[in-house]
């Protein structure tokens, strides 16, 4: 079965610690992966799509397929970064419907 | 460019009555998404349109419905309210042949 999973709900770090947010994904084929991110009192938004492999307010996110897995990571956490972040899986061949994760929220303590 | 634009933002409502809400999508994005977010169950799928015609359904029982008008507006209705129907529920639209989804900011539904 098709299935994301996000294994934390709550991840607290401190400001200037790493961060990774994990994210795991049960998929036979080829899927695309994202990450959106939800602010407090902001819409849900993309943040990064492996496909572009772009680095996005400091977070980046490989995709490993031997492990499949899409883990986010950032070097130095910033208080702006205390967000909801939910991992996405799309199969190449379900017109973008996408497959979502329960959802991490990250808190960064000053 | 005007973005996802959701109405309404708030309503209260009693068990049992019926509600509506209000989808406009980006102009020129002919897919729209629903989706059901509550602190308990994250995001849930409702369901998808595309040229008013639904694509894809999550599942919902069948007191939530939708519809997409020919102009890519979209309605979904959620009758018999209950309870547990209180969440904030959240729009999306999309480019054809595009994976990244736009939301809407949402329209917060309190079922009393």
């Amino acid at each position: 079965a098709q299935r994301v999973t996000q294994p934390e709900k709550l991840l607290s770090v401190f400001k200037g610690a790493p961060v990774e947010l994990k994210c795991n994904y049960s998929y036979s084929g080829s899927p695309e992966l994202f990450w959106y991110v939800q602010y407090s009192r902001q819409r849900l938004q993309l943040l990064l799509r492996h496909i572009s492999r772009e680095s996005i307010k400091g977070f980046t996110a490989d995709l490993n397929k031997g492990e499949t897995s899409f883990h986010l990571k950032k070097p130095f956490a910033q208080e702006e970064d205390s967000a909801m972040y939910y991992c996405a899986l799309s199969p190449m061949d379900s017109n973008y419907q996408l497959i979502w994760g329960a959802g991490t929220k990250l808190i960064i303590k000053p | 460019k005007a973005g996802v634009t959701q109405t309404p933002r708030y309503l209260i409502k009693t068990r049992g009555q019926q509600v509506t809400l209000s989808c406009s999508p980006i102009s020129g994005h002919r897919s729209v998404s629903w989706y059901q977010q509550t602190p308990g169950q994250g995001l849930q799928f409702l369901f998808e349109y595309f040229s008013e015609t639904q694509r894809n359904k999550g599942n919902f029982p069948g007191r939530f419905s939708g519809r997409q008008f020919s102009n890519s507006r979209s309605e979904m209705n959620v009758s018999t309210l209950e309870l547990g129907d209180s969440a904030l529920y959240l729009c999306a639209s999309r480019r054809t042949g595009a994976g990244e989804l736009f939301f809407g900011e949402g329209s917060r539904l309190t079922v009393l």
